[in-house]
Order: C-alpha cells, then sequence, then structure tokens
C-alpha cells in the first residue's frame, strides 16, 4: 500500500505570494492533519480534516487555511507569504477504527522557502 | 493544555553505547505518549508508543520506552548505539479521545561517533 504523499517536495516563492501544497493519504484513510516544522519553533499543529471538514484548528493566522476532497485527498493554502512561513510543511493521514487512538502515518513533507 | 519537554536538543555518543534520550509530559488527563524519529529530507517515522498498556514499551530498531507516571516521564532508550540511529527524535504527547492532535517536544538530535 503507498504511503502518504506530498507534492510538491520541494516550492521556493517570494513575500506576499501564496502557495497551494497537496496531500494525498494513505487509501482508505480519512483523516488528514497538517503541522509546521521549523527550527525555533518545533512541530506545530496546523489543522486537521476529516471527511471533507475540519475537525481541529490550531493556533496560526487565517492566512493558513486548508480544505479536504471527497477522496479525502486534502490541500493547505497559505496567503500572502511572509519569510517565517519558510518551514518544512508535514501532512500525516489516519484510519478511523472506533478506538480511542488512531495512529498518524507521515509523508515525506513540503520544504517551502520564503525569499 | 499538555506539552512536552526534552532535555538536550542535541546528544552525541559513541557506535556501542547506551542511548538515553529523556522526555517529560505534562497533560492534565491520562496521555498517549510516542517517540517518532525523522532521518534528513524525511518525514516522521512512529519508534513506539504508550497507549495505557504495558508501561514498558518495545519499538523498532531495538529501541524501548518506560512510561513512569510519578516522573510524568517517557524517555527513550536503546542498550546499543548504531550509526544508522543518527537522526532527530520527537516526543509527542496526546489523550485518549482519538482526535486530539498530537503535541510534540522541541526534538533531539542524535549523533552517533564511530
Amino acid at each position: 500500500k503507498a504511503g502518504v504523499t506530498q507534492t510538491p517536495r520541494y516550492l521556493i516563492k517570494t513575500r506576499g505570494q501564496q502557495v497551494t501544497l497537496s496531500c494525498s493519504p494513505i487509501s482508505g484513510h480519512r483523516s488528514v492533519s497538517w503541522y509546521q516544522q521549523t527550527p525555533g519553533q518545533g512541530l506545530q499543529f496546523l489543522f486537521e480534516y476529516f471527511s471533507e471538514t475540519q475537525r481541529n484548528k490550531g493556533n496560526f493566522p487565517g492566512r493558513f487555511s486548508g480544505r479536504q476532497f471527497s477522496n479525502s485527498r486534502s490541500e493547505m493554502n497559505v496567503s500572502t507569504l511572509e519569510l517565517g512561513d519558510s518551514a518544512l510543511y508535514l501532512c500525516a493521514s489516519s484510519l478511523e477504527t472506533g478506538s480511542s487512538y488512531n495512529e498518524q502515518f507521515f509523508g515525506p513533507g513540503t520544504r517551502l522557502t520564503v525569499l | 493544555a499538555q506539552s512536552v519537554t526534552q532535555l538536550g536538543s542535541h546528544v552525541s555518543v559513541s557506535e556501542g553505547a547506551l542511548v538515553l534520550l529523556r522526555c517529560n509530559y505534562s497533560s492534565s488527563v491520562p496521555p498517549y505518549l510516542f517517540w517518532y524519529v525523522q532521518y534528513p529530507n524525511q518525514g516522521l517515522q512512529l519508534l513506539l508508543k504508550y497507549t495505557s498498556a504495558a508501561t514498558l514499551v518495545k519499538g523498532i530498531n531495538g529501541f524501548e520506552a518506560e512510561f513512569k507516571k510519578s516522573e510524568t516521564s517517557f524517555h527513550l532508550t536503546k542498550p546499543s548505539a548504531h550509526m544508522s540511529d543518527a537522526a532527530e527524535y520527537f516526543c509527542a504527547v496526546t489523550t485518549n479521545s482519538g482526535n486530539t492532535p498530537l503535541v510534540f517536544g522541541k526534538g533531539t538530535r542524535l549523533s552517533v561517533i564511530a
């Protein structure tokens, strides 16, 4: 079974632009979470989508948004890019089993550089 | 609110020596705890997890961790380091609600010296 895939793997943008990152979860997984990883702040939760609905949201400004499609693929968008948005953006998917914990499987990430 | 503290942003050990990476957590409800490893230019791979079963948890690649509620700790150990263990390690916490996001520590970079 294929793992979580993220596209593109690397991206360079300039301040003020917007960017869209894509995540395809493991087949059958309906939950997709996004995390931002930076050297200073570490790994921070952005948001989670389940069945096309945002189920959880982290503490990020409104410039960060996301959505999920009916096939569970997810996109996140960052508008009006700032230098501080340079980071590795990780996507994780999980299978809803009804148990108390659903293991998250991470993709390789998209490295965004803002110049 | 939950939080994780990883003591030591960088740990260096000799090949064959004991690996000990420290993790302390804070949680107002019973936690679920995890250790992830990240190799350069890759995502996170789950090493092991504690989900309220046995307090001593064995994971992949010879790693294990012990949940100590009295010390609010979940330290990661490996008896003998291998060069391939060089990577960044993250401790994370969540609750047993199933839908609570993972909260990560800042990470510990492990270097293994030949």
